[in-house]
């Protein structure tokens, strides 16, 4: 089956580490997202990339970085910068004019 | 810019109850409109869309209309049950691979 894959489901991390989550799709999407969900903040989208080796910042990038070397992973590293990393993560990918498909997230806690 | 105001929550209904869930937007052009849905514990499944004026969108017995003269995408369902206890999201789109503007959710709590 087609799909999303985000791993692991939960990650815990000490203050000051960098941590990398991992986004793989088989659903031969162009584009892909990362968003950062907050309870009762909706859904923040932190970078998207419509095309292999190329990026761009959404609305809260800083404190985190990202790469696509291939159309089918666009993993997401959370930097120490980050002052609140604690949070769900969601990967998503889509086609032109169709909406995201999302994965089933990971949740990162930082202490 | 755009912007997505869905009805604040937690929304209580008893089974067999009828739903609606208000949302309005605001948008530049003609955006499409989407309805997600979240289980808990899960990421967001695309429950139905709109693409242009005066389409609805359905699925899985939920249903919402674009109306562009109110500026609104209200999801409507006839008779809820326990298993669609969930947060919903309202979220529009412009063409191409523009980012997608997201409402705050709503909850749904339906009980036997």
């Amino acid at each position: 089956d087609g799909g999303i894959t985000q791993s692991p489901k939960y990650l815990f991390r000490k203050e000051g580490q960098n941590v990398t989550l991992s986004c793989e799709q088989n659903l031969n999407h162009d584009a892909m997202y990362w968003y950062r969900q907050d309870p009762g903040q909706g859904l923040r989208l932190i970078y998207y990339s419509q095309i292999v080796n190329d990026f761009q910042k959404g609305d809260i990038a800083e404190g985190y970085s990202v790469s696509r070397e291939k159309k089918e992973s666009f993993p997401l590293t959370v930097t120490s910068a980050q002052k609140n990393p604690t949070a769900f993560y969601l990967c998503a990918s889509s086609m032109e004019g169709t909406g995201r498909y999302f994965g089933p997230g990971t949740r990162l806690t930082v202490t | 810019g755009n912007s997505v105001t869905q009805m604040e929550g937690p929304v209580t209904l008893s089974e067999e109850a009828f739903l609606t869930i208000n949302c309005t937007y605001t948008a530049t052009g003609y955006p499409s409109l989407f309805w997600y849905v979240q289980y808990p514990g899960e990421g967001l499944q695309l429950l139905l869309k709109a693409t242009k004026a005066d389409d609805k969108g359905s699925n899985k017995g939920f249903e919402a209309t674009y109306r562009k003269e109110t500026t609104s995408f209200h999801l409507e369902k006839g008779s809820v049950q326990v298993s669609d206890s969930a947060v919903y999201f309202c979220a529009l789109s412009n063409s191409g691979y523009s980012t997608l503007t997201f409402g705050k959710g709503t909850m749904l709590l339906v009980s036997p």
